[in-house]
């Protein structure tokens, strides 16, 4: 039972490069999540999948794309990347979406835009 | 709108002292609060929750109490080891969303000396 899993661990793009981010969870959670970790600001949630199928905004979702691909994966897409994307990325999922139900987190995946 | 302040860190202790960790929080309705803890290197894990007032949350020492009269959650551990050394996170979870927005404090990083 591996959890959240996320791909890759570390990335240094240049500016205007793409990339998608993967996450993957073995948990059965109907829900997952986006968020980056910036020094001083917490987590900030970029998008989030309430269920399979659907998806959507968080606080700061400008300059990203999701995809829910199916119950288990959930992927973030950087079309262009800036230098203001760098930051340590985590993806989450939750097995009920309520308001009471804790996240579980992947490992991060620290982005560099150069 | 909905928000978490905690206090800022870095909070440094010798082993064995008292840790308190305060944490307020700004929300309408009865949100659900929760304590997250970040080992080095690693993602967010969940150390303790309450979903409603005057619970009590506790887990590996810990204890948190949520109190609506002061809008406040704050951590306390009564002797801190060094493996508690991490970054501490309250947040509460959005009723107004059904749950999927979770709102996060900026972090507590704390430092046990032994």
């Amino acid at each position: 039972n591996a959890g959240v899993t996320q791909t890759p661990k570390f990335q240094v793009l240049k500016t205007g490069q793409s990339m998608t981010l993967q996450c993957a969870q073995d948990m059965n959670h109907n829900s997952m999540y986006w968020y980056r970790q910036d020094p001083g600001m917490g987590l900030r949630l970029i998008y989030y999948s309430a269920s399979e199928g659907t998806t959507d905004k968080g606080e700061v979702p400008n300059g990203y794309n999701v995809s829910r691909l199916n119950k288990r994966e959930f992927s973030l897409r950087l079309e262009s990347a800036a230098p203001s994307q760098t930051s340590v990325y985590f993806c989450a999922s939750s097995g009920q979406g309520t308001g009471s139900s804790e996240q579980y987190f992947g490992p991060g995946t620290r982005l560099t835009v150069t | 709108g909905n928000s978490v302040t905690q206090m800022e860190g870095p909070v440094t202790l010798s082993e064995e002292a008292f840790l308190t960790i305060n944490c307020t929080y700004t929300a309408t309705g009865y949100p659900s609060l929760f304590w997250y803890v970040q080992y080095p290197g690693e993602g967010l894990q969940l150390l303790l929750k309450a979903t409603k007032a005057d619970d009590k949350g506790s887990n590996k020492g810990f204890e948190a109490t949520y109190r609506k009269e002061t809008t406040s959650f704050h951590l306390e551990k009564g002797s801190v080891q060094v493996s508690d050394s991490a970054v501490y996170f309250c947040a509460l979870s959005d009723p107004n969303t059904g749950g999927f927005k979770t709102i996060f404090g900026a972090g507590t990083r704390l430092f046990v000396k032994a």
